[in-house]
């Protein structure tokens, strides 16, 4: 079955540390996006891919990192200058940008211990 | 500024009491409306897809409109495992990230046997 795939479940981060969240698609879509989700706030934008090796901020990017060498493929660094990291964050794709919701991964739970 | 305003916050409802979920929207062209379903630690689901203004759909209890102003998530005889936040996105139709959701922040929906 096509879906997409977010690992680990659940990562923790120790102050000053860069950790890396892995999100995968098999659905052959175009666009990625990560959205970081945190109680009361609704989904925020941090990063978004239309193409391979192309990506644009989103509303919330200082502190991430993003590549797309694939189009499958879409990590998310979350670099030591991100003060807030704790939250809940979402992987998700699209076929295209017209007429397209998306299809969310299972989510990374991010912890600063 | 483009925006989506989801009401009530929080709603609790007894086992087979009808009600509605409302999501109001200012957006530079509408290209689409969405709605989610996310249970606890999970990704959302996508439920529904509205295009224009009058359109209807349904999924079991679940029942979606639009209007030119907002949207209406009703829920007809719920039972305990509707219980869930359900999100409402729009998608725009001009600029130049043309292509990206925007979220509200959900009406978490619980529903007591």
């Amino acid at each position: 079955d096509g879906g997409i795939t977010q690992s680990p479940k659940y990562l923790f981060r120790k102050e000053g540390q860069n950790v890396t969240l892995s999100c995968e698609q098999n659905l052959n879509h175009d666009a990625m996006y990560w959205y970081r989700q945190d109680p009361g706030q609704g989904l925020r934008l941090i990063y978004y891919s239309q193409i391979v090796n192309d990506f644009q901020k989103g509303d919330i990017a200082e502190g991430y990192s993003v590549s797309r060498e694939k189009k499958e493929s879409f990590p998310l660094t979350v670099t030591s200058a991100q003060k807030n990291p704790t939250a809940f964050y979402l992987c998700a794709s699209s076929p295209a940008r017209d007429r397209a919701g998306y299809t969310f991964g299972s989510g990374t739970r991010l912890t600063v211990v | 500024e483009d925006q989506v305003t989801q009401s009530p916050e929080a709603l609790r409802l007894q086992e087979g009491e009808s009600s509605s979920l409302n999501c109001s929207y200012t957006v530079s062209g509408l290209r689409g409306l969405f709605w989610y379903r996310q249970d606890p630690g999970k990704g959302p689901e996508f439920l529904f897809t509205l295009y224009s203004a009058g359109e209807e759909k349904e999924k079991e209890r679940l029942k979606a409109t639009l209007t030119k102003k907002e949207s209406f998530l009703h829920i007809t005889a719920p039972k305990p495992e509707d219980s869930a936040t359900y999100l409402c996105a729009v998608q725009r139709r001009y600029g130049g990230s043309q292509g990206n959701l925007i979220f509200g922040k959900g009406t978490k929906l619980s529903v007591k046997p």
